[in-house]
């Protein structure tokens, strides 16, 4: 079945170290999304990508870092920068399709600092 | 900017009851699509409903259905016969549609949903 993988589920970061969060989809999406969720607060883009080799800054892109070098994987990397990254994240994915607008969502990576 | 607003933080419905969701949004866009998605406490984040802006009807699937009111930015949603499988987050989503546009969701903060048997 196709989806959209992300991994770890739970991932632990000790002060200053940079780590790097897995997404990987098999729907053939064009466009990809990382979004922050914090209580409270909803969800929030970080970055997304439309194509491959291409990539944007979302809303609250300082301290993260994005790579798109195949179609299938996104990696977030959350950088010793971010001052305060325990958060759920959550990856998207969507088709580039004129009429098709749904989502596809990953089952997230809880992140917490140590 | 897109906006968009949950104002009711926690609800709580008995089985078999029928509760109704606020949302309200703020766009200066006329083409647009407006969502609700639930998180369940496994936190998949699963789409529950869609309405397209130039659409007058109300979108329905099932047990859930909206309340579109474009005018005022009203969007609702109303959950008839709930379901102990209800009790999730309920998010409100917003994504502006234009030729190029990223199609990124605008989320508002949530509805937390509880139903008691």
């Amino acid at each position: 079945d196709g989806g959209i993988t992300q991994s770890p589920k739970y991932l632990f970061r000790k002060e200053g170290q940079n780590v790097t969060l897995s997404c990987e989809q098999n729907l053939n999406h064009d466009a990809m999304y990382w979004y922050r969720q914090d209580p409270g607060q909803g969800l929030r883009l970080i970055y997304y990508s439309q194509i491959v080799n291409d990539f944007q800054k979302g809303d609250i892109a300082e301290g993260y870092s994005v790579s798109r070098e195949k179609k299938e994987s996104f990696p977030l990397t959350v950088t010793s920068a971010q001052k305060n990254p325990t958060a759920f994240y959550l990856c998207a994915s969507r088709t580039g399709g004129k009429t098709n607008y749904g989502y596809t969502f990953g089952s997230g990576t809880r992140l917490t600092v140590v | 900017a897109q906006t968009v607003t949950q104002s009711q933080p926690e609800m709580s419905v008995q089985e078999a009851e029928t509760v109704t969701l606020s949302c309200t949004y703020d766009t200066s866009e006329n083409n647009y699509y407006l969502f609700w998605y639930k998180q369940p406490p496994s936190r998949q984040m699963i789409l529950v409903i869609r309405q397209e802006a130039y659409k007058q009807q109300n979108a329905t699937e099932n047990r859930f259905s909206v309340n579109f009111q474009k005018a005022a930015k009203s969007f609702s949603l109303k959950i008839s016969d709930s379901q102990l499988g209800d009790t999730a987050m309920y998010f409100c989503a917003f994504m502006k549609v234009l030729r190029g546009a990223t199609n990124k969701l605008i989320f508002g903060t949530g509805t937390l949903l509880a139903v008691q048997p």
